[in-house]
């Protein structure tokens, strides 16, 4: 089988930082994603782990350890536009045509 | 949405009709993908497909169908519509770089 787990609930000031873990158990991996969704709106991309390691986008890092079948997004200086739906995904197939995505985390962000 | 369309944004359907929601793209990607999403629910894949003439089934494909006739469309077949299938559904292009881009999105009821 395939799963994903992540928290459904984070709550968080701005300027704040928070962190969404990520913990995978799949057949197939060839990266972990992470997209954020508005209410009402379209899936967009945030970032891409192949390797180990830490990836830096601006105010958004992610972290992938695959022996510990475990990532992380990093939200630096929240914002309330923060507020979101995000998902990890994990690439099932090497093309990364097929993504099994995480159930999501609801991010609010309050003043 | 990096160039995806996808048509109707809205549709109702009676329990046992078909239909075929429409996915096109003009950025000449070899990759799409079709999913699903339920409330509270984290996306669901489909069916996908790596390029013309191919296509394959993803974690949720009973009662659907896809072909890929050409590069530029997707389309999605509901065979015999159920409650079952009110959802919302995406669907995506595999960008250069990992990243998937979804098109606005089908809401779609079934009564």
């Amino acid at each position: 089988g395939q799963s994903l787990e992540q928290p459904s609930e984070v709550t968080a000031v701005e300027g704040a930082i928070v962190q969404i873990n990520c913990t995978y158990q799949t057949s197939g991996f060839y990266g972990l994603s992470w997209y954020q969704q508005h209410d009402g709106g379209a899936p967009t991309f945030l970032s891409y782990n192949a390797l180990d390691g830490l990836e830096e986008t601006g105010r958004f890092s992610s972290f992938l350890s695959r022996s510990d079948s475990y990532g992380y997004l990093l939200l630096q200086e929240l914002q309330m536009k923060d507020s979101a739906s995000y998902f990890c995904a994990v690439r099932r197939d090497q093309a990364g045509t097929a993504l099994i995505f995480g159930k999501g985390t609801t991010l609010s962000v309050s003043s | 949405n990096a160039g995806v369309t996808q048509t109707p944004k809205f549709q109702v359907l009676k329990t046992g009709q078909s239909m075929t929601l429409q996915c096109a793209q003009d950025m000449n990607h070899e990759y799409m993908s079709w999913y699903r999403q339920d409330p509270g629910m984290g996306l669901r894949l489909i069916h996908y497909s790596v390029g013309a003439g191919i296509t394959d089934q993803g974690e949720v494909p009973n009662g659907y169908n896809v072909s890929r006739s050409t590069t530029e469309d997707f389309p999605l077949r509901l065979l015999s519509a159920a409650p079952s299938q009110t959802s919302v559904y995406f669907c995506a292009i595999r960008g250069a770089k990992n990243e998937q881009f979804f098109g606005p999105g089908t809401r779609l009821t079934v009564l």
